[in-house]
């Protein structure tokens, strides 16, 4: 079975612009995060989805948006682009059990430079 | 003061080591703790898995879970070269919509 799949692989950018990264999760599974991962640091929650609806959000600026679609890939948006934006971006998707609290599985990431 | 803290590393041990690494976090509410390997440019993999205090073991991997005292560790035991990675914990609260990771320690294993 396949795991999550990102795209692109690779993104440059220049500040100011906008990108849009993309995410398929595993087969089954409902639920999408996303992720940022500064160079040296751990993940940092952006938003996570479920059914189409946003579930969480963490503390990000409305710069930041997400959507999922009906088949449960999803889009993360991210405009006006500043240097502090370079990160390696991670979607996760889990099955979302009724206990609510459910394991993420990763995928290979994006990585965003912004010049 | 992070909700969770690991000491960045870096760690470099021979080949057949034992080793361990460890994570502090203050939320009382966490009551779901991973561990993830990451290798250099891809997304984390998922280790370990464990909700309660107490071990898990998964070959030559072992989760502890110290709740009272807010500690968990990662125990590898046969250390390979493979096994140099970085290696992230995480921990999430019933309901929780998110995970909150630790800085991750960055492991090599020296053939």
């Amino acid at each position: 079975d396949a795991g999550v799949t990102q795209s692109p692989t690779h993104l440059i950018k220049t500040r100011g612009q906008h990108v849009t990264l993309r995410c398929s999760p595993i087969s089954g599974h409902k639920s999408v995060s996303w992720y940022q991962q500064v160079l040296g640091q751990g993940p940092q929650f952006i938003f996570q989805y479920y059914e189409k609806e946003e579930r969480g959000r963490g503390n990000f600026p409305d710069r930041f948006s997400a959507r999922q679609f009906p088949n449960y890939s999803s889009e993360l948006n991210v405009n006006a682009l500043l240097l502090g934006d370079s990160a390696l971006y991670l979607c996760a998707s889990s099955l979302l059990t009724a206990g609510g609290t459910d394991t993420q599985y990763f995928g290979p990431g994006t990585r965003l430079t912004v010049l | 003061q992070k909700e969770v803290e690991q000491d960045p590393g870096p760690l470099s041990v021979p080949e057949g080591a034992i080793v361990s690494l460890n994570c502090t976090y203050s939320n009382s509410a966490f009551q779901y703790f991973m561990w993830y390997r990451q290798y250099s440019r891809k997304g984390p993999e998922l280790l370990m898995y464990t909700y309660s205090s107490g071990n898990k073991e998964d070959g030559r991997f072992t989760a502890q879970v110290d709740k009272s005292s807010k500690y968990i560790s990662l125990f590898i035991r046969d250390s390979q070269p493979s096994d140099s990675a970085t290696y992230l914990c995480a921990m999430s609260s019933q309901g929780a919509q998110k995970l909150v990771f630790g800085q991750g320690t960055r492991l090599t294993i020296n053939p």
